[in-house]
């Protein structure tokens, strides 16, 4: 099973902030990787895939990034409206997906 | 756009096999291009993956639940099913319907990503 560990669990920002979450994957995942925004009492929502394609009407402001089995999402200009819960997930082992644990955005 | 919305019981007995259903609209099920899945999440395990099933008739299941699970495209209803043999309480979650798109089936397929899912239905095993 492959193992994605983020980081930090809770990272604490102000709005406009430039912020940066990772995703460590325990083998490598090819660039099959998917970043989720879920907010409280929501579903999540697809942000990014392929580890850097933002999907459709997502603002620019989230990017991805890869480097080997370390994944980043970036957002640039924290907005009010993204303080969640994000979190990676491969979809490269078939079929045994599996998700990291999640990082919290929480204001500062 | 499409819409995903699952129904079936909130509260079911351990030992039983509850069964979920999604209901697809603004997309059909009939579709070569999408795939249709099951995602549960809870406080002690977070996200996992269940399985997906195709228009094709295939079905995939994460092998941590194989032997329990079974996932059916129904497609004179638009409508996709889970269900999920002899729970316990560990099984107690929010469960989420979801599609994505693909290209091809199975392991040699490219993903990209669960583009949609459905608010999820919270199942609890009590007896």
């Amino acid at each position: 099973e492959v193992v994605l560990t983020q980081s930090p669990a809770t990272l604490s920002a102000s709005p406009g902030e430039r912020v940066t979450l990772s995703c460590r994957a325990s083998q490598s995942v090819s660039n099959n990787i998917a970043w989720y925004q879920q907010k409280l009492g929501q579903a999540p929502s697809l942000l990014i895939f392929r580890a850097s394609t933002r999907a459709s009407g997502v603002p620019a402001r989230f990017s991805g990034s890869a480097s080997g089995t370390d994944f980043t999402l970036t957002i640039n200009g924290l907005q009010s409206e993204d303080f969640a819960v994000y979190f990676c997930h491969q979809y490269d082992a078939w079929p045994l997906w599996t998700f990291g644990q999640g990082t919290k955005v929480d204001m500062k | 756009q499409m819409f995903l919305q699952e129904s079936g019981p909130g509260l079911v007995r351990p030992s039983e096999t509850p069964s979920l259903t999604c209901t697809v609209s603004g997309g059909s099920v009939r579709s070569y291009d999408h795939y249709w899945g099951w995602v549960r999440q809870s406080p002690g395990k977070g996200l996992e993956w269940i399985g997906s099933g195709f228009y094709s008739g295939s079905t995939y299941y994460n092998p941590s639940f194989r032997s329990r699970v079974s996932i059916s495209v129904d497609t004179s209803r638009n409508k996709f099913s889970l269900e999920l043999e002899s729970v316990t309480a560990a099984d107690t979650a929010v469960y989420f319907c979801v599609c994505g798109r693909s290209y091809g089936y199975g392991s040699t397929a490219v993903y990209y990503g669960l583009g949609f899912w459905g608010r999820g239905i919270r199942v609890v095993v009590s007896s």
